[in-house]
């Protein structure tokens, strides 16, 4: 069955870079979620989309934005990226935003800026 | 959105039933509770979901007592590969929109 497609897998950038990862969902998917995941710490949630359009915010740094596009694809793009960076990024999906269905996640872009 | 506590981490050896109990107190009437597996450098996994009594599927069983602010996943018969962190999700509406949000999960880890 086909699943979420993040790209790239892994990327390397230079301090105040800009970097951008992509996410595809699974097919019929209308809600995306984006999260970064540090070294050791636990996903914090930056970003959410719905039909296109952002249904809720987390904890994303004013450098970084998202959009979701009219094939459902979802873009988050980092800029004057720093060191803190450093990451794992996830992204999952989901049917619709209702309460019991379950998210499917990516297997993840691993970020590193050096 | 209901805060979650759980064990930062447990032990266990292969072959026992692993229990992670989950505490939300102020969970709302219409939250629904999820708990996920995340492997090392991977996304996280759906294990299971409920909103009251008992839910079973093949991997995990989800226990939620009538008043609802805490809940247990238990493992049956844990091997070397379900050494992962769990984490307990409550999801709900706030302010017209949803959330998926993570907090502290449990490491579990099983010993041979």
């Amino acid at each position: 069955a086909a699943g979420v497609i993040q790209s790239p897998r892994h990327l390397i950038k230079e301090k105040r870079e800009t970097a951008t990862l992509k996410c595809y969902p699974i097919p019929r998917h209308d809600t995306v979620y984006w999260y970064q995941q540090g070294p050791g710490q636990d996903p914090q949630f930056l970003i959410s989309f719905y039909e296109k359009m952002q249904s809720d915010k987390g904890s994303i740094p004013d450098r970084f934005s998202a959009q979701q596009f009219s094939d459902y694809h979802s873009e988050l793009n980092m800029s004057s990226l720093e060191l803190g960076d450093s990451a794992l990024y996830f992204c999952a999906s989901r049917p619709s935003p209702s309460l019991n269905t379950e998210a499917f996640f990516g297997q993840g872009t691993r970020l590193t800026v050096v | 959105l209901a805060k979650t506590t759980q064990p930062i981490s447990m032990d266990s050896y292969e072959g026992q039933e692993v229990n992670i109990t989950c505490s939300h107190n102020n969970i709302a009437t219409n939250d629904y509770i999820t708990w996920y597996q995340q492997f090392p450098s991977q996304g996280p996994r759906f294990i299971i979901q409920g909103y009251k009594t008992k839910v079973t599927n093949e991997v995990a069983s989800l226990f939620i007592p009538a008043d609802r602010k805490s809940s247990t996943l238990s493992l049956p018969r844990v091997s070397l590969s379900d050494t992962a962190v769990y984490y307990c999700l409550v999801e709900g509406a706030g302010a017209g929109s949803y959330q998926l949000t993570f907090g502290k999960g449990t490491k579990l880890s099983v010993i041979p």
